[in-house]
């Protein structure tokens, strides 16, 4: 069970718009910057977001994220097929890292 | 381009002890943390600890600490996880990635290696 709450999954059509929350404390997002990783099956992990909002080179706009006090939620738009995967946040600790416990998106 | 590559699957015994071998390039080893994360099966990413490659300090995540060693070979760009005294539920696929140079509480994590599935079984 991870400090960091995500819910363990959700689904959209197509084209639509989906949002993943991910729920902390004071001790954990409330301090610290929050990023995000896509994890499709059988390859390895993909910084998505990092510093809260900034999506690094090659990551399409349909990707976007925001935090407001202990909270983070990751925005994806536009969905396609690719998108299904596991969506995971991550900040840092007092005594180093923690994932949240993964999201599964779910492209209907 | 920033690579991480990691050595081959491993097949272990409870009890015994593995190590996991990650080779970065095209970028200055010493300068970046390495992490180490894994994943079992159907469940989440697990950070289990850090590694600053040019001094060698490290942090372990509390779950690991006493049973993992990260250590480094800057000679040859290498990281290495041990991981000892295996269990069944150790069975997981370990990536080594690494991580930015911001200060800590801005980190991130990127690029990962391939991953290396460990298989713990009598």
């Amino acid at each position: 069970q991870s400090v960091l709450t995500q819910p363990p999954s959700v689904s959209a059509a197509p084209g639509q718009k989906v949002t993943i929350s991910c729920s902390g404390s004071s001790s954990n997002i409330g301090n610290n910057y929050v990023s995000w990783y896509q994890h499709l099956p059988g390859t390895a992990p993909k910084l998505l977001i990092y510093e809260n909002n900034k999506r690094p080179s090659g990551i399409p706009d349909r990707f976007s994220a925001s935090k407001s006090g202990t909270s983070a939620t990751l925005d994806i738009t536009g969905l396609q097929t690719g998108d299904e995967a596991d969506y995971y946040c991550g900040t840092c600790l007092s005594a180093g890292w923690v994932f949240g416990g993964g999201t599964k998106l779910t492209v209907l | 381009q920033v690579r991480l590559v990691q050595s081959g699957a491993e097949v272990k015994k409870p009890g015994a002890s593995v190590t996991v071998s990650c080779k970065g390039s095209e970028y200055t080893f010493t300068s970046y943390d390495i992490n180490w994360v894994r994943q079992a099966t159907g469940q989440r990413l697990e950070w289990m600890g850090w590694m600053n490659p040019n001094s060698g300090d490290t942090v372990y995540a509390q779950k690991f600490q006493g049973r993992v060693t990260m250590t480094r070979d800057t000679s040859i760009s290498m990281a290495y996880m041990e991981l000892r005294s295996l269990k069944s539920e150790d069975t997981a696929v370990y990536y080594c990635v690494r991580a930015s140079r911001s200060e800590i509480r801005r980190r991130w994590f990127d690029p990962w290696g391939q991953g290396t599935l460990v298989t713990v079984s009598s």
